[in-house]
């Protein structure tokens, strides 16, 4: 299982660049990183998912450096409504690795 | 993109019943479904991995009798709570993969579960 490691909360203000890194020493060869974000009551919402190098969407910027070993979720310019708790995941679908870590809470300040 | 529903959103019941949760995948086929519960300011437990056909995979320490789960098509998984109590009230998630290339999950709305 490749476990996964972030901080546990973060505090940004309104504008801000917000980078968000996940440590997970273990990753097999086959592994994706995937990005979810959730808000109170709500299920996950996927953000970004990348194997390797850098990915960007329309949300979002994901950096992983050549030995995988850890990545960075990076939200360009936050907002309040970016308050909410942030889980990386690190696995192949068929090892049914679908665990999640503690995930990051990230608070957005006016 | 990918949608997940989830019904009910809310359910109160009483101890000793059963409720039945559903999760549907609108849009896309989906092989394989997780039920994960989460409990307040708390990150999400995966319970079980439901694949089409075939009996679902429990997680140490989920009993299987008490959670049961059918997945009787590659559109619908169904978690049953059953002789419901206090402690099994919580916020109840399910999500799908589209598989077919696709590693990323849709998660549903989620199903808050009250147990009186």
């Amino acid at each position: 299982l490749a476990k996964t490691t972030q901080p546990i909360s973060m505090d940004s203000y309104e504008g801000q660049e917000v980078n968000i890194t996940c440590s997970h020493n273990n990753i097999a060869t086959n592994d994706y990183i995937t990005w979810y974000q959730q808000f109170p009551s709500q299920g996950p919402r996927f953000i970004i998912q990348g194997y390797k190098t850098k990915v960007t969407n329309e949300v979002a910027s994901l950096f992983i450096p050549a030995d995988r070993k850890s990545s960075t979720l990076s939200l360009p310019r936050v907002s309040l409504s970016d308050t909410a708790v942030y889980y990386c995941l690190v696995g192949l679908y068929n090892n049914n690795d679908m665990r999640f870590g503690a995930g990051t809470r990230l608070t957005v300040k006016p | 993109g990918a949608v997940v529903s989830q019904h009910p959103s809310r359910v109160i019941c009483k101890s000793g019943t059963s409720v039945k949760i559903e999760c549907r995948s609108l849009d896309f086929q989906a092989t394989t479904m997780f039920w994960y519960r989460q409990f307040p300011k708390q990150s999400l437990m995966l319970m079980a991995t439901s694949n089409e056909g075939s009996k679902a995979t429990y997680e140490q320490g989920v009993e299987k009798d008490k959670f049961l789960i059918n997945h009787a098509s590659l559109t619908l998984s169904t978690l049953t709570v059953t002789s419901a109590h206090p402690e099994d009230s919580s916020f109840y998630i399910c999500s799908a993969l589209p598989g077919q290339g696709h590693y990323e999950q849709y998660f549903g709305p989620g199903t808050r579960l009250t147990v009186t």
